[in-house]
């Protein structure tokens, strides 16, 4: 059965640290990986994507990291901000012939405190 | 461009009664996108369409949902008749390559 499941499911940090998000995915086939961020009453929007070939790939203070062998991915945010305050979905491609699915992770809650 | 419209953004309805949603997507992209979100499952994909044909909508949770894409620049998604757990976020997404959501309609049905 194709799932992602992310971890923690919320996450309480200080202003200024680090933390990582992770996402363990059981789809196949795979066709492409990619984190967003949805802020609070807003739509979810696209920070990275992650083909079966990359590894890492940044977007300003977010890296997201790729291991296909270990169906495991991670983002990596440095230096929070306050408006770092959002919840951070996984969503993994499946493409079988023509049938194209993407599956969904319920997503992490953070909340960046000062 | 203004990015993906939603119309309304809040909704509250007593049970039985019909419930449109609308969604205007991005000029230029050929498929649309209509989605649930809740707290307990989270994002969930009704339907979506491709130049304006509907390609998948084996999500849609059954007949009292209906989706119509009439032109490339509307959708409609109604719910007829509402319940109680139809109450949730929904959101329509537009792509032209990248999906590019709106920012929801909040569905409260009472």
């Amino acid at each position: 059965k194709n799932q992602v499941e992310q971890s923690p499911q919320s996450l309480i940090i200080l202003e200024g640290k680090n933390c990582t998000l992770q996402c363990n995915y059981t789809v196949s086939p795979f066709s492409n990986l990619r984190w967003y961020k949805q802020d609070t009453g807003r739509g979810p929007v696209s920070l990275t994507i992650m083909t079966f070939s990359e590894n890492t790939k940044s977007n300003g203070r977010y890296t997201a990291t790729l291991d296909a062998d270990t169906k495991q991915s991670s983002l990596h945010i440095t230096a929070s901000q306050l408006s770092d305050s959002a919840s951070y979905i996984c969503v993994v491609t499946s493409n079988a012939g023509n049938n194209r699915k993407l599956i969904w992770g319920l997503g992490t809650s953070l909340a960046v405190n000062p | 461009d203004a990015g993906v419209i939603q119309s309304p953004r809040h909704e509250v309805t007593e049970m039985g009664q019909e419930v449109t949603l609308r969604c205007k997507p991005i000029s230029g992209h050929d498929y649309l996108f209509w989605y649930r979100q809740t707290m307990m499952r989270g994002l969930e994909l009704l339907i979506y369409f491709n130049n304006n044909v509907p390609i998948d909508d084996s999500g849609m949770p059954e007949d009292r949902f209906s989706a119509k894409m009439p032109n490339a620049s509307f959708s409609t998604l109604k719910i007829q008749p509402s319940e109680p757990r139809d109450s949730a976020v929904y959101f329509c997404a537009s792509a032209g390559g990248e999906q590019y959501f709106g920012p929801g309609t909040r569905l409260t049905v009472t």
